[in-house]
């Protein structure tokens, strides 16, 4: 059964600092997925990375994928009080659209 | 703005009552998958439908149900409610079976009393 944990859990940092939230996942995918969410609401997606090595950046956020490990690892650079959200990593195990997600990193950036 | 709109925005039912959700997917997408997330988890995958079909089908129970339809829309119906299947309910769409990217919907928010 394939499992992804994430950790931390809860990250709480200040502005300007740099951080990362890691993915760890228990069987052979080479199809993962960041996604952002912010209370209430639906989940937004940010990186799809596709392939071993893959790495994606988009503003602060830069996300790169191991398959071999079977890590991703979401980094945070100079955060800013705009990132403060919940961020959940997914793995697609089969190919097939159907998504394990881990328990989700709530970020919370102090000014 | 995902494109994939999902109906009712928050509904409260009371234990054993039936539900049923609705989702329109986004134009040119023939596949919907339907997640399950309870407050403070991360969404758990319920089933997936193709082509009409259900297309795999996560740990639920047969009370949970699905459709879907020739334009690609599709409902989730919740027999017998348990106070446990008070969630936000989302909805997502892909192509082609998936195996791509997932557009998710804003979400239902049941609660069951």
């Amino acid at each position: 059964e394939l499992k992804v944990e994430q950790n931390p859990l809860f990250l709480s940092m200040q502005e300007g600092k740099n951080y990362t939230i890691y993915c760890n996942y228990s069987t052979t995918s080479d199809r993962l997925y960041w996604y952002r969410q912010d209370p209430g609401k639906s989940l937004e997606s940010l990186f799809v990375l596709l392939s071993n090595g893959a790495v994606k950046q988009e503003g602060r956020l830069m996300a790169s994928l191991d398959t071999k490990a079977r890590l991703s690892t979401l980094h945070i650079t100079a955060a800013v009080h705009d990132l403060s959200a919940t961020y959940f990593c997914a793995v697609d195990g089969s190919n097939t659209g159907k998504l394990i997600f881990g328990q989700g990193t709530t970020l919370q950036v102090k000014p | 703005e995902t494109g994939v709109t999902q109906s009712p925005t928050h509904l409260i039912k009371t234990r054993g009552q039936q539900v049923t959700l609705r989702c329109s997917s986004q134009s040119g997408h023939n596949t919907v998958s339907w997640y399950q997330q309870a407050l403070g988890q991360g969404p758990q995958f319920i089933f997936q439908y193709y082509r009409e079909e259900e297309n795999g089908r996560g740990n639920f129970p047969p009370r949970f149900s699905g459709l879907q339809f020739p334009n690609y829309s599709s409902e989730l119906n919740v027999n017998a409610l348990e106070l446990d299947d008070s969630a936000l309910y989302l909805c997502a769409s892909s192509r082609t079976g998936g195996g791509g990217e997932l557009f998710f919907g804003e979400g239902s928010r049941l609660t069951v009393l």
